[in-house]
């Protein structure tokens, strides 16, 4: 059972360069989420999905797009990276909203 | 203001202490509260759910009042494995169930 999958884990890009994160359950959980964690600060919620086809944008959604065409992927996009972007990226879910979350093992990324 | 407020510490006990962190909440409209606890590096882990009753598991106790909005959680004989760093995090219904998370509170548990 493997439970929240991320890929990557480590990336390095140059500013500007595109990419996306790839996030997958296998619990048939409805919600998902995308977090970041930078020193000093709680986890902050970038964007999140209540169900397949659905998004909504989060605490710090800018510069991030998201989409969740399967019910079991959650995909987080960076169109134009920026150097405020390095940061490690968690993605969890949820089977209910207000339920407990179950996180991947994250993604390291740094962007110079 | 933020949403979640935890004390960072780092808090340093010997084995064998009983511990407590609080949290305290600025939204009323709060539904949901949990305690995780995250290693270094590492992803958070679900460590409790926080009922209104209060709830223990093995030498873990969470409380919640809501009358003051705050949180805590009590651990009893501490173990080395207990040190991580532990997050408070609340959901709030009305916000389309998104969570709050604390910055965290480091324990470190001596021998």
């Amino acid at each position: 059972n493997a439970g929240v999958t991320q890929t990557p884990k480590f990336r390095v890009l140059k500013t500007g360069q595109s990419m996306t994160l790839l996030c997958a359950q296998d619990m048939n959980h409805e919600y998902m989420y995308w977090y970041r964690q930078d020193p000093g600060m709680g986890l902050r919620l970038i964007h999140y999905s209540v169900g397949e086809g659905t998004t909504a944008k989060g605490e710090v959604p800018d510069g991030y797009n998201v989409s969740r065409l399967k019910k079991q992927n959650f995909l987080l996009g960076l169109e134009s990276a920026a150097p405020s972007q390095t940061s490690v990226y968690f993605c969890a879910s949820s089977y209910r909203g207000g339920g407990p979350q179950h996180f991947g093992d994250g993604t390291r990324l740094s962007i110079l | 203001r933020k949403e979640v407020e935890q004390d960072p510490g780092p808090f340093n006990v010997p084995e064998g202490a009983t511990v407590a962190f609080n949290c305290t909440y600025s939204n009323s409209a709060s539904q949901s509260f949990f305690w995780y606890r995250q290693d270094c590096r590492k992803e958070p882990k679900l460590l409790m759910s926080v009922y209104s009753s209060g709830n223990e598991d093995g030498r873990f106790t969470a409380q919640l009042n809501r009358a003051s909005q705050y949180i805590s959680l009590l651990i009893r004989d501490s173990k080395l494995s207990d040190s991580a760093t532990y997050l408070c995090v609340v959901n709030i219904r009305n916000t389309g169930n998104q969570f709050y998370f604390g910055t965290g509170t480091s324990l470190t548990v001596i021998p």
